[in-house]
């Protein structure tokens, strides 16, 4: 069965800090999908990152970078440089490959940027 | 591309009202996702089409909801008839077979309240 557990529901950083935002997924398949949306306060769903599983390298993107482990089942997601605009909720989720296609989500990280 | 186009916006009602929520997919994906988000459960999966046929509609809470796919283009979820509650945030979501460059587009939800 697929699981995607962030074990952090609230983080408060003051601007300027990095924060990374955890991430421990669970699945059976051999091939999958791993996610990251972001959710502002306008409620959006916004596509942050794609990861394969069979693609173990470390992304960066600006001030965002992503470290997957699989040995550990981790997508972890560090936000450099914080800023008030990157308050948001942030969801990881997962889609099998092999499976059915949908994706399951965690119960999100709510991060708030301190001036 | 215009993205995932939901509607209504907002929908209030009242208990005991049929409620119809529409979706137009991004063009040439092949499966569709409604999604619910509430801040008890977060976001739960409630149905998903691939190629128009629904394939998995476990996630729906009970008779008092269905949904149609009656062409690529098009699908409803319809609430009849609605209860406080139903009281969510309903996302519609998109992708191709292989999840794309972006995976799931999702649209900017339909947030409902039941009175």
């Amino acid at each position: 069965a697929q699981k995607v557990t962030q074990a952090q529901t609230e983080i408060s950083v003051v601007e300027k800090e990095d924060v990374t935002l955890d991430c421990v997924y669970e699945t059976r398949d051999t091939t999958y999908y791993l996610f990251w949306y972001k959710q502002p306060p306008s409620g959006e769903l916004v596509f942050l990152i794609r990861r394969n599983s069979f693609d173990e390298q470390n992304e960066i993107s600006g001030r965002y970078s992503w470290n997957f482990q699989k040995s550990t089942s981790s997508f972890n997601f560090t936000i450099t440089a914080s800023q008030v605009v990157d308050s948001a909720v942030y969801f990881c989720a997962l889609s099998e490959a092999n499976g059915a296609n949908n994706l399951f989500f965690g119960t999100g990280t709510r991060l708030t940027v301190i001036p | 591309d215009a993205g995932v186009i939901q509607s209504p916006r907002h929908e209030v009602t009242e208990m005991g009202q049929e409620v119809t929520l529409r979706c137009k997919p991004i063009s040439g994906h092949n499966s569709l996702f409604w999604y619910r988000q509430t801040m008890m459960r977060g976001l739960e999966l409630l149905i998903y089409f691939n190629n128009n046929v629904p394939i998995d509609d476990s996630g729906m809470p009970e008779d008092r909801f269905s949904a149609k796919m009656p062409n690529a283009s098009f699908s409803t979820l319809k609430i009849q008839p609605s209860e406080p509650r139903d009281s969510a945030v309903y996302f519609c979501a998109s992708s191709s077979r292989d999840r794309g460059i972006r995976g799931y587009t999702f649209g900017s939800g339909t947030r409902l309240t039941v009175v």
